[in-house]
């Protein structure tokens, strides 16, 4: 079975500070592990995602997310905030072989001080 | 890009009444999933679907019942609704690249409210 613990349920940065999201899975067999970002009264959105290969995955707005199998890690970090990054982030993992059901965390809600 | 089409976006219900909710895919995905998200929580897998078959299940109520057409849409029904479904649902569709299943992609979800 697969789980994700999201430390933290509430970050908040200064803009133009260092993001820092945690997030450490539990699985049985190597995992997909994804980022989704959600925005108040919206979908969720797909930030970035690692299935194999590089352990450093890039996504959208400046996002980094890398897998560090020996610490069952996948944190999200972007050098730099910016006020629209103010959201709520949730990490996922699924079963490797292709994305299927997700276990998602709790989520973090990132907030961005001026 | 065509995205997750959810309909309705909201939707308001007594207790005991039903509802159905729809999903269409984004065009040539074949595999769609059903999530629920209660209030501050984290979305929840119910159910999901490969061409037109269920293929897993999760933590769906009884209650609940859910099928996807030859079109490749999706209907989740729920029936004798409780105040605790009260949640925010996400439809969520994805496509096997070179036997693979690939990113699940969201739709904007239906906001059930359960008076």
């Amino acid at each position: 079975a697969q789980s994700v613990t999201q430390l933290g349920s509430h970050v908040s940065v200064s803009e133009g500070a260092l993001v820092l999201l945690r997030c450490n899975y539990s699985s049985s067999v190597p995992p997909y592990l994804f980022w989704y970002v959600q925005y108040p009264n919206q979908g969720l959105q797909l930030l970035l995602k690692y299935t194999t290969g590089a352990t450093l995955v890039k996504g959208i707005n400046g996002f980094e997310a890398e897998f560090k199998k020996s610490e069952t890690s996948f944190h999200l970090t972007k050098p730099s905030a910016h006020m629209s990054d103010a959201a709520e982030y949730f990490c996922a993992v699924s079963r490797g072989q292709g994305a299927q059901k997700l276990v998602f965390g709790q989520g973090t809600r990132l907030t961005i001080n001026p | 890009a065509a995205g997750v089409i959810q309909s309705p976006r909201h939707l308001i219900k007594e207790k005991r009444e039903t509802a159905t909710l729809k999903c269409y895919p984004i065009p040539r995905h074949d595999t769609v999933y059903w999530y629920q998200q209660g209030p501050g929580q984290d979305p929840q897998f119910l159910i999901s679907f490969y061409e037109k078959m269920q293929s897993d299940k999760g933590s769906i109520p009884d209650r609940f019942s859910a099928q996807q057409f030859s079109d490749y849409h999706s209907e989740l029904n729920m029936s004798s609704l409780e105040l605790g479904d009260s949640a925010l649902y996400f439809c969520a569709s994805s496509t096997k690249v070179l036997g693979i299943l690939e990113t699940q992609y969201f739709g904007p979800g239906t906001r059930l409210l359960v008076l």
